[in-house]
Formats: structure tokens, C-alpha cells, sequence
């Protein structure tokens, strides 16, 4: 299967701070990146996704980076709330099936 | 609008015994799909469906079997419940086979086989 890997299983970051959720992928072919949040007893959420033929895109406070040459992912949150604190995953993969990372935990201290 | 649907939230099993996780979606979506989720690992694809009638296997299908008769519904067998098959099952369903669009996730439901 897929090597999806995060850097970093956990993160704590002051409110207000920005934060940024690493993730290396193994498969240069993946053609779609995913990130979704997982709250505690909750189904994972969908964040924001990204084509390979992109290299960057942004939603609202969040901001999904592709870089190809390294076959890295990262998200970043924008004046990070206590409500982000979450599980967050990356996926990637192709037309039918997707690879999860195992997730970073991230802490928004108050 | 209730989204994905699974019941039930927490099931125990004997070894052995055999049983069905349900699915259901109100959206719409010819995209549904199974994941199993254990600790320390991400989520891993168990069987996935690109519309009714139409099912094919992820990365771990072995001890599930599924089938899509409606569009709506999407149920997961266990066939003989394993130890290893404790876990968190969560479904999934979306617009389409790609990932680009929202993937919609149920609650999850909790498995442990004893």
C-alpha cells in the first residue's frame, strides 16, 4: 500500500496563532491530496483538497500546500481557535481509493 | 438532512458471530465507501461502491463482504467476527469516484470482538 506519513504526531500552538500540519507521501502518481479533521467520537470532516496540478490552495483560514518535488503536503490554519483542536489526517490518492496518514493531534492552548 | 447514517454506534461480538454494519445516505451520492480505523494507524479502505449494484475491494477486505442494491444503503458484513476486526468503522460517501469534492463521514460505529 501507500506510505503516508506525518511529520509530527502532535502540535500545540497558542490561540491566535497560526498553525501548520505537516505531511510526506510516498507515490509521485496520487492525483488528489486531502485533509479532513477528526474530533474526538466524531467522523473525520473534510477540510480542504488539492489537484496534483496545483500547488496551493486556499479555503476559509486554511490553506492546503502541494509540493511535488519533495512529495510533501502541509495545512495551515490562520489564527488557530480552541475549536480546531482535532485529529488532523492528510490523504492521498487517485480515482478510486485513498491512503490516510495516521494523523497529528493538534492542541489550541487558550 | 441527516448526511451518512450508521448504525449501530457501539456493537460487542462474540468470535464467531457474524453481523451487519449499516449505512445510509439521504445526498444522493453514487460514491460510498467503508474504512476501518485502529490506533495509531490512519484510516484503510475495506470495500468501496461507485453506484448501486457496483462494489469492489480496498486494502483490507478480507473477513467483510458488502453489497449495493440501493443507491442509498450500503451495508458491511462480518462474516465469523476475529479479534483483529475490533476497530472503528467508518462510512463514507461523495459526489464522485475522485477526491476532489467533500467526502461525507458517518459517526462511526465501534466494534469489539471478544
Amino acid at each position: 500500500g501507500e506510505s503516508v506519513g506525518l511529520h509530527l504526531p502532535t502540535l500545540s500552538v497558542q490561540e491566535g496563532d497560526n498553525s501548520i500540519i505537516n505531511c510526506a507521501y510516498s507515490n509521485s502518481a496520487s492525483d488528489y491530496f486531502i485533509w479532513y479533521k477528526q474530533e474526538s467520537g466524531k467522523g473525520p470532516q473534510f477540510i480542504i483538497d488539492i489537484r496534483s496540478n496545483m500547488d496551493k490552495r486556499q479555503g476559509q483560514r486554511v490553506t492546503v500546500l502541494l509540493n511535488k518535488t519533495v512529495k510533501h503536503l502541509s495545512l495551515q490554519i490562520a489564527a488557530t481557535q480552541p475549536g480546531d483542536s482535532a485529529v488532523y489526517f492528510c490523504a492521498e490518492g487517485d480515482r478510486n481509493q485513498f491512503y490516510f496518514g495516521t494523523g497529528t493531534s493538534l492542541t489550541v492552548i487558550p | 438532512n441527516a448526511g451518512v447514517t450508521q448504525t449501530p454506534k457501539f456493537q460487542v461480538l462474540k468470535t464467531g458471530q457474524s453481523m451487519t454494519l449499516q449505512c445510509a445516505q439521504d445526498m444522493n451520492h453514487e460514491y460510498m465507501s467503508w474504512y476501518r480505523q485502529d490506533p495509531g494507524m490512519g484510516l484503510r479502505l475495506i470495500h468501496y461502491s461507485v453506484g448501486a449494484g457496483i462494489t469492489d475491494q480496498g486494502e483490507v477486505p478480507n473477513g467483510y463482504n458488502v453489497s449495493r442494491s440501493t443507491t442509498e444503503d450500503f451495508p458491511l458484513r462480518l462474516l465469523s467476527a476475529a479479534p483483529s476486526q475490533t476497530s472503528v468503522y467508518f462510512c463514507a460517501s461523495s459526489y464522485s469516484l475522485v477526491g476532489v469534492g467533500e467526502a461525507f463521514f458517518g459517526q462511526g460505529t465501534r466494534l469489539t470482538v471478544v
